[in-house]
């Protein structure tokens, strides 16, 4: 069973449609958790950290929220440059090593 | 300002034929890994290190090998490539182990025949 499920596997926007991308997580002892941005052919580019449920951070059109069993990725009046897949990512306690889910693949139609 | 460098950025290896990736980064890191990444799945993690001279295996290091001699490279070794080490490979690397930020390099995309 996976430790981090995003969802949906795809989504398809049309430029200035918002909606949120949702990562889910079970692990226990959560010390912190992470969006990456990831473009066709490059290595994911770290967006964000959240540490604790009710934390809030925001990059131009990204605003990143987190409950105790998930996170949300909301994009506000997306353009077609936010076309990409978004990646989540776990931190326990006492690991330390990240533990990505599968993505979001993001395509925002002009 | 190079970041984390990759090399090659594509390969093509026969069945049996061994291979190293190489990794360099030039921000004098303690952390580093490499990770594969394959349809439909996430980023699994084959080996790290958290500094010269310590190596770890992750969640997938079979058939890899890794040595650390410098703060600065990590290459990884593939002694017997099979085909279903078709994928494609990061290398990553931060500030040091439980540092909430990783930084990529842009991959090696890496066939088996």
């Amino acid at each position: 069973e996976d430790q981090v499920t995003q969802s949906p596997e795809a989504l398809r926007l049309q430029e200035g449609e918002s909606s949120s991308l949702n990562c889910s997580y079970t692990v226990s002892g959560l010390r912190g958790l992470f969006w990456y941005r990831q473009d066709p052919g490059k290595g994911p580019e770290f967006l964000f950290t959240l540490y604790s449920a009710g934390e809030e951070k925001e990059k131009e059109r990204l605003k990143a929220t987190l409950t105790k069993k998930e996170s949300f990725l909301h994009i506000t009046a997306p353009k077609p440059e936010d076309s990409a897949t978004y990646l989540c990512a776990v931190q326990v306690g006492g690991s330390y090593i990240p533990t990505f889910g599968r993505g979001t693949s993001l395509i925002v139609h002009p | 300002n190079a970041g984390v460098t990759q090399t090659p950025k594509f390969q093509v290896l026969k069945t049996g034929q061994s291979m190293t990736l190489q990794c360099a980064q030039d921000m004098n890191h303690e952390y580093m890994s490499w990770y594969r990444q394959d349809p439909g799945m996430g980023l699994r993690l084959i080996h790290y290190s958290v500094g010269a001279g310590i190596t770890d295996q992750g969640e997938v290091p079979n058939g890899y090998n890794v040595s650390r001699s410098t703060t600065e490279d990590f290459p990884l070794r593939l002694l017997s490539a099979a085909p279903s080490q078709t994928s494609v490979y990061f290398c990553a690397s931060s500030v040091g182990f439980r540092s909430e930020k990783l930084f990529f390099g842009s991959g090696t995309q890496l066939s088996v025949l």
